[in-house]
C-alpha cells in the first residue's frame, strides 16, 4: 500500500496568501524529492533534499527535511496564480531499492 | 521534456484488447520507469528497468507487461485491458550518474478502457 502520504490532498487559497503541505513516510528515506505537476500536464522536479534537518529555498518555496529523515514539508509563501498544480513528494524507501515512492500529492488552487 | 515522449497521448479501447504504450528518450538516460496516475493515489510505480537486460516489477505489476527495446526505449502493454486499467500513464527516465535522482516525465498517455 501507499506509504508516503502527503497532507493536505486539496488546499484551496486566496492569493497572497500561504500554503503548506506535508509528506511523511512509513520509513527513512535517504533522500526526499519535490516534484510540482500543472494541470494537464506531467510532473516536473523541483528538488532534491538530502541532509538530516535540511533546508532549501527556492525564490517563495521553502523545502524542509526532517530529523528522522521521514517527513518533508514545502512551504510557498505569498501565492500566486502561477503556483496552482499538484505537488509530490517522493523518496527512495528504505529496503526499497533506489526507485521513487511518490506521496498522494495535494492539489493547489489559488483564487483571485 | 520533449525529450522523453509517449504515444499515443489519447487512447480508448474496449475491455479484452491488447494494448501497447510505447516511449522514448533521446536524454541518453540508462532507468526507465512506466507509473499510473488515479486521482488521490499520486503516482504509482508499475515496472522500471535499470537497463536494457533489466526489467523489475513495481507496485502495481499485475495485468502489465514492459519490453525495453533498447536504452533508448521502454514499451508497457496491456495483455487483456479491463476498465479499471482507465489511467493516465506515464513514462519517466533517470541518469544513474547524475548527482541529482530526478526523474523526468513524458507528457503522459490516457488511457480509457470500455
Amino acid at each position: 500500500g501507499q506509504q508516503v502520504m502527503q497532507i493536505p490532498q486539496y488546499q484551496h487559497v486566496q492569493e497572497g496568501e500561504d500554503f503548506t503541505t506535508y509528506c511523511n513516510s512509513s520509513t527513512t528515506l535517504s533522500n526526499i524529492q519535490w516534484y510540482k505537476q500543472r494541470p494537464g500536464g506531467h510532473p516536473v522536479f523541483l528538488i532534491q533534499l538530502v541532509k538530516s534537518g535540511e533546508v532549501k529555498k527556492q525564490k517563495r518555496l521553502t523545502f524542509q527535511f526532517g530529523e528522522a529523515k521521514k517527513n518533508s514539508s514545502l512551504h510557498i509563501t505569498a501565492t500566486q496564480t502561477t503556483d496552482v498544480g499538484t505537488y509530490f513528494c517522493a523518496g527512495p524507501l528504505t529496503g526499497g531499492g533506489n526507485k521513487l515512492t511518490f506521496g498522494t500529492g495535494t492539489q493547489l488552487k489559488v483564487e483571485l | 521534456d520533449a525529450d522523453v515522449t509517449q504515444t499515443p497521448r489519447n487512447r480508448i479501447t474496449k475491455t479484452g484488447k491488447r494494448i501497447m504504450l510505447e516511449c522514448s528518450q533521446t536524454k541518453g538516460h540508462d532507468r526507465m520507469y512506466w507509473y499510473r496516475q488515479d486521482p488521490g493515489l499520486g503516482l504509482r510505480l508499475i515496472y522500471y528497468s535499470f537497463d536494457v537486460k533489466d526489467i523489475n516489477k513495481g507496485e502495481i505489476s499485475d495485468g502489465y507487461s514492459v519490453s525495453r527495446q533498447a536504452q533508448a526505449k521502454f514499451s508497457l502493454s496491456l495483455e487483456s485491458a479491463i476498465p479499471n486499467q482507465t489511467a493516465l500513464y506515464f513514462c519517466a527516465t533517470e541518469d544513474s550518474w547524475s548527482s541529482y535522482n530526478e526523474q523526468f516525465f513524458g507528457p503522459g498517455t490516457r488511457l480509457t478502457v470500455l
